[in-house]
């Protein structure tokens, strides 16, 4: 079956500093793949949705500057948090589509992102 | 806007007890609905659907069937076993490609 991986899993910073995941669709291209953050106990909330080779398009309240999105190739795309602070912690989990299944996506394994 | 509300967890059940975990949708039109399974340490992992009313998605002895009337996606499975152990999350969108809108989860915890 497809699979999406992220990286890293697990990621600790420090308050102000940026951190890079990464999603990878390893055995399909992905025409668009999508953000999403999960709380503790809560949904999983859409950030944003990536279409490769244009700028991502962000759900309202979610800041462009902040959550920066880059959607370079067919199989990756990287959301990168620039000055995390504690409020940014969150387990991030992306999604991918295979541009043969419409209606289907393939979900990596999520990355904790905790900042101190 | 378009949302889903699913029963809330966790849902404590013994092995082969029947489980069944509730959905309701509100959209406007006609969404395909979703049942995804996140096991524990993994990644949300497609486990039925439905793309139009009356149908019936079924994987892995589960079943859910799209009822319009009542705008539900339940969730069933005759006979659980502990390694039905997850989290459960019932889905929509509106159109194919668009992006899922998520109900909050619901943990199923099954013991021997």
């Amino acid at each position: 079956g497809a699979v999406v991986s992220q990286h890293p899993s697990r990621v600790i910073c420090k308050s102000g500093t940026s951190v890079k995941i990464e999603c990878r669709s390893l055995d399909f291209q992905a025409t668009t793949m999508f953000w999403y953050r999960q709380f503790p106990k809560k949904s999983l909330m859409l950030m944003a949705t990536s279409n490769e080779g244009s700028k991502a398009t962000y759900e309202q309240g979610v800041e462009k500057d902040k959550f920066l999105i880059n959607h370079a190739s067919l199989t990756l795309s990287t959301l990168t948090v620039t000055s995390a602070h504690p409020e940014d912690s969150s387990f991030y989990i992306c999604s991918a589509r295979d541009r043969r299944a419409l209606d289907e996506q393939f979900f990596g394994p999520g990355t904790r992102l905790t900042v101190l | 806007g378009d949302s889903v509300t699913q029963m809330e967890g966790p849902v404590t059940l013994s092995e082969e007890a029947f489980l069944t975990i509730n959905c309701t949708y509100t959209a406007t039109g006609y969404p395909s609905l979703f049942w995804y399974v996140q096991y524990p340490g993994e990644g949300l992992q497609l486990l039925l659907k439905a793309t139009k009313a009356d149908d019936k998605g079924s994987n892995k002895g589960f079943e859910a069937t799209y009822r319009k009337e009542t705008t539900s996606f339940h969730l069933e499975k005759g006979s659980v076993q502990v390694s039905d152990s997850a989290v459960y999350f019932c889905a929509l969108t509106r159109q194919a490609g668009t992006a899922l809108i998520f109900g909050k989860g619901t943990t199923l915890s099954v013991s021997s």
